[in-house]
């Protein structure tokens, strides 16, 4: 089956620190790759995506690059913000169907 | 303006009522889910409806009831709450194309809280 393994959270970073939340993922075909983001209190919201392999998604100073032959893709930030906390979800969509499948969450705390 | 709206914001009820929850988008998307958030964050779909037509129906007890009266609507029915299902509902909706992926597009959640 098709499934997305996100690092252990909560994180906790001070401010312009880097961050890296690691993703990997198990599918059945080729799928589509996403970075969810969910500030408190709201729904999720797309933060970046990539649909082939080597793309690389990018918004708000987020990155992340869709490996194939590692089957990851990691968010990175090179400096974060206290804004920046939230919890974030990877997922996978595969085109066969509309189902999103997504990650544990990770719930990322930027001190001040 | 709001693109996918959810009421109520908050529910708290007792053990074994009847609730629902609704959800409704403006966007002219043809695809709707519910997803269930548990206290750890981990997110679950229920149902998506295509159309009006049900086409993902997760192992949901069949207390859980979706109803879609039109393409922009897609309410929640709870039979006989139960303690275990307190939780963050959300409602999302997509407009899914021949084979790609177009982004989901998530309500801001309706907290249902069982006592």
């Amino acid at each position: 089956g098709n499934s997305v393994t996100q690092m252990e959270g909560p994180v906790t970073l001070s401010e312009e620190a880097f961050l890296t939340i690691n993703c990997t993922y198990t599918a059945t075909g080729y799928p589509s790759l996403f970075w969810y983001v969910q500030y408190p209190g709201e729904g999720l919201q797309l933060l970046l995506k990539a649909t082939k392999a080597d793309d690389k998604g990018s918004n708000k100073g987020f990155e992340a690059t869709y490996r194939k032959e590692t089957t990851s893709f990691h968010l990175e930030k090179g400096s974060v913000q206290v804004s920046d906390s939230a919890v974030y979800f990877c997922a996978l969509h595969l085109t066969s169907g509309s189902r999103l499948t997504f990650g544990e969450g990770t719930q990322l705390t930027v001190n001040p | 303006d709001t693109a996918v709206s959810q009421t109520p914001k908050y529910l708290v009820t007792q053990m074994g009522n009847d609730k629902s929850i609704k959800c409704e988008q403006n966007l002219g998307h043809d695809t709707m889910y519910w997803y269930k958030q548990d206290s750890k964050k981990f997110l679950k779909i229920m149902f998506s409806y295509n159309n009006k037509e049900l086409i993902i129906n997760e192992t949901v007890p069949n207390r859980f009831s979706p109803k879609s009266p039109d393409k922009a609507h897609l309410n929640l029915h709870i039979n006989s709450l139960e303690l275990g299902d307190s939780a963050v509902y959300f409602c999302a909706s997509s407009q899914e194309g021949r084979g790609r992926y177009n982004e989901q597009f998530f309500g801001p959640g309706t907290r249902l809280t069982v006592l």
